[in-house]
């Protein structure tokens, strides 16, 4: 099994561009989610989707952010304009429903640098 | 104040020692306890998983929580080289992964 496959992995770009990250998560999860991870700092929840839906973008800075899952398998995030202070490595994770609810698989991480 | 709190370290002890990492935490209503281990340019992978009060072990790894204290810790014994990373405690008020919340994790490096 592949686990959850990100990418780029890596992104430079300049302040005021667009741009966007994709994720495929493992096969038969429902529950898929955007993190936020700083340098030195624990992963954030940007947004989570229980299949296509998306249940919870409170931390979704929606001026600039936005995320889709078509079809409730791939998802992306895009960004549009990139500003210096986004620069950090956006986790994807994603996790059954049921018992397995508990467990998050991450995939490896998009980093982004913002010049 | 965040509502977890992680040393960030960095920790560093040779290879066969006792390792102890902690948080502390500030939501009586924690009830679900994770440690995520972080390699270097990794996703956090799920390493112990605890439900409220109590010890769990797993091979060299054992996860300890300590409710009334507000404390959860990771102890590692006979450290490797290969636990090498930073670690992420993670807690929940409810069952799933819906809420979790991280601490920014502890770097750890065992010299061989």
């Amino acid at each position: 099994e592949a686990g959850v496959v990100q990418s780029p992995r890596y992104k430079i770009i300049e302040k005021k561009q667009p741009v966007a990250f994709w994720c495929n998560p493992i096969s038969g999860h429902n529950t898929l989610y955007w993190y936020l991870q700083n340098l030195g700092q624990g992963p954030e929840l940007l947004i989570r989707y229980e299949n296509e839906e998306a249940v919870d973008d409170s931390q979704l800075p929606k001026d600039r952010f936005s995320a889709e899952r078509l079809k409730g398998v791939d998802s992306t995030l895009k960004i549009q304009p990139a500003e210096l202070g986004d620069s950090a490595v956006y986790l994807c994770a994603s996790s059954p429903g049921g018992s397995g609810a508990n467990v998050l698989t991450f995939g490896a991480g998009s980093r982004l640098t913002v010049l | 104040q965040k509502e977890v709190e992680q040393d960030p370290g960095p920790l560093s002890v040779p290879e066969g020692a006792i390792v102890s990492l902690n948080c502390t935490y500030s939501n009586s209503a924690f009830q679900y306890f994770m440690w995520y281990r972080q390699y270097s340019r990794k996703g956090p992978e799920l390493l112990m998983y605890t439900y409220s009060s109590g010890n769990k072990e797993d091979g060299r790894f054992t996860a300890q929580v300590d409710k009334s204290s507000k404390y959860i810790s990771l102890f590692i014994r006979d450290s490797q080289p290969s636990d090498s990373a930073t670690y992420l405690c993670a807690m929940s008020v409810i069952q799933g992964a819906q809420k979790l919340v991280f601490g920014q994790g502890t770097r750890l490096t065992i010299n061989p």
